[in-house]
């Protein structure tokens, strides 16, 4: 069955480091991963796509990474700061798909000052 | 652009209840989609649209109707309400899936 991984334990980082997201995936020949941002009690916020055919893509302080062999995303932060801790949600549209994502359980980040 | 709107944003159902909740959107997507949220199970896609008149299920479509008389409006329909439909309900649009805008999500409890 298809499978979208992402760690459910919260990561805990200190102000300044790099932070550093995984989602894994099974089963899935996705033709995009996007991430989306979570704060509590908000709806998701959009902040990266990245296609099959791209192996990473930078926004300011963003940066993700997509490796088809391995089946895997990294999301990185760079210069972290309190405000960057949320729930991160990664999503996959599969080619020849409806378009429609799915979303892994998200991880939370937290970020210490 | 006011986006995605969603009302209500709280409501409260006894068992056996049915009750509609509005998604609205102002971007002219074609692409609209219902969610569900609960704690450790993440998104969960109850039904979506690819343009008005057509919908299709998602994954955890029962008990749940949707129809797309227009581009803007996506109503999420619950027939006869269950505790286990105890959830936040997001509704999102975008252009041929890609970025996603979502709504401010309706916090629904079911007793």
């Amino acid at each position: 069955s298809q499978k979208i991984e992402q760690n459910s334990e919260a990561l805990n980082i200190q102000e300044g480091k790099t932070a550093t997201l995984t989602c894994n995936y099974t089963n899935y020949s996705p033709a995009y991963l996007q991430w989306y941002r979570q704060d509590p009690g908000r709806g998701p916020v959009f902040l990266l796509l990245i296609r099959e055919n791209e192996k990473e893509k930078r926004k300011e302080r963003l940066k993700v990474t997509f490796d088809t062999t391995l089946k895997q995303s990294l999301f990185h932060i760079t210069a972290s700061q309190p405000a960057d801790s949320a729930t991160y949600l990664c999503a996959l549209l599969s080619s020849g798909g409806s378009y429609i994502p799915t979303f892994g359980r998200g991880t939370s980040l937290i970020v210490h000052p | 652009n006011a986006g995605v709107t969603q009302t209500p944003k709280f409501q409260v159902l006894k068992t056996g209840q049915s009750m509609t909740l509005q998604c609205a959107q102002d971007m002219n997507h074609e692409y609209m989609s219902w969610y569900r949220q609960d704690p450790g199970m993440g998104l969960r896609l109850i039904h979506y649209s690819v343009g008005a008149g057509i919908t299709d299920q998602g994954e955890v479509p029962n008990g749940y109707n949707v129809s797309r008389s227009t581009t803007e409006d996506f109503p999420l329909r619950l027939l006869s309400a269950a505790p286990s439909q105890t959830s936040v309900y997001f509704c999102a649009s975008s252009e041929q899936g890609y970025e996603q805008y979502f709504g401010p999500g309706t916090r629904l409890t079911v007793t």
